[in-house]
């Protein structure tokens, strides 16, 4: 059983356009996270749900909007797609007071 | 000033060396240190997690921390090709719902 998946893998789309990425867990974490890495790699924190409450959004455009039906569901919706949002997105999750994080296999988002 | 910086790579090794990796962090009060390997193409990985000042050892990891230098440092011994990656490091401070992330430095392990 996978323990974070997310869906799709890889999603390649116009500019202007909207898309969801969709994250679920099944390891019983209460906390969940969007990070978005860029060409160089360097992984950077967009939001964090705990218990499904938003607790962190780092000033991230308001196009992107995460939503969590439940603390085992975090999706990421995003408006108006941009060439700079072609990234890969990390959906996370890790258990609060424990921070070794399970990363979901990311997806691939490329705009054209 | 970066939160997290770690040693620009990308650093190659000839297999059975050792391979050393530093972080340096900026914030005082972070208290949870981490390392991730991530292959190409793949997501990252959890290797090692240490909490106070020492070396902590996990098989040919072995992980350093020193708080008052606000750095850690990650040490692969008998390097392995398959050690070949990306290895992240992440700080985390109390109560903070986020892990801060370095660029990573690439490691390349030689045949």
């Amino acid at each position: 059983d996978t323990a974070v998946s997310q869906t799709p893998k890889y999603l390649v789309t116009q500019m202007g356009n909207d898309k969801s990425i969709k994250c679920e867990q099944n390891l019983g974490h209460d906390t969940m996270y969007w990070y978005k890495q860029d060409s160089k790699k360097f992984l950077k924190i967009m939001f964090s749900y705990n218990n499904k409450e938003l607790i962190i959004n780092e000033t991230v455009p308001n196009r992107f909007s995460p939503k969590s039906p439940d603390k085992a569901h975090l999706n990421l919706h995003i408006n108006s797609l941009e060439l700079g949002d072609s990234a890969v997105y990390f959906c996370a999750s890790s258990q609060a007071g424990e921070y070794g994080y399970t990363f979901g296999s990311g997806t691939r988002l490329t705009v054209v | 000033q970066k939160e997290v910086e770690q040693n620009s790579g990308p650093l190659s090794v000839p297999e059975g060396a050792i391979a050393s990796l530093n972080c340096t962090y900026s914030d005082r009060v972070s208290q949870s240190f981490f390392w991730y390997r991530q292959y190409s193409g793949k997501s990252p990985e959890l290797i090692m997690s240490i909490y106070s000042n020492g070396d902590k050892e996990d098989g040919r990891f072995t992980a350093q921390l020193n708080k008052a230098s606000q750095y850690v440092s990650l040490l692969i011994r008998d390097s392995q090709p398959s050690d070949s990656a990306t290895y992240l490091c992440a700080v985390n401070k109390a109560a903070d719902y986020k892990l801060s992330f370095g660029a990573g430095t690439t490691v390349t392990v030689r045949a």
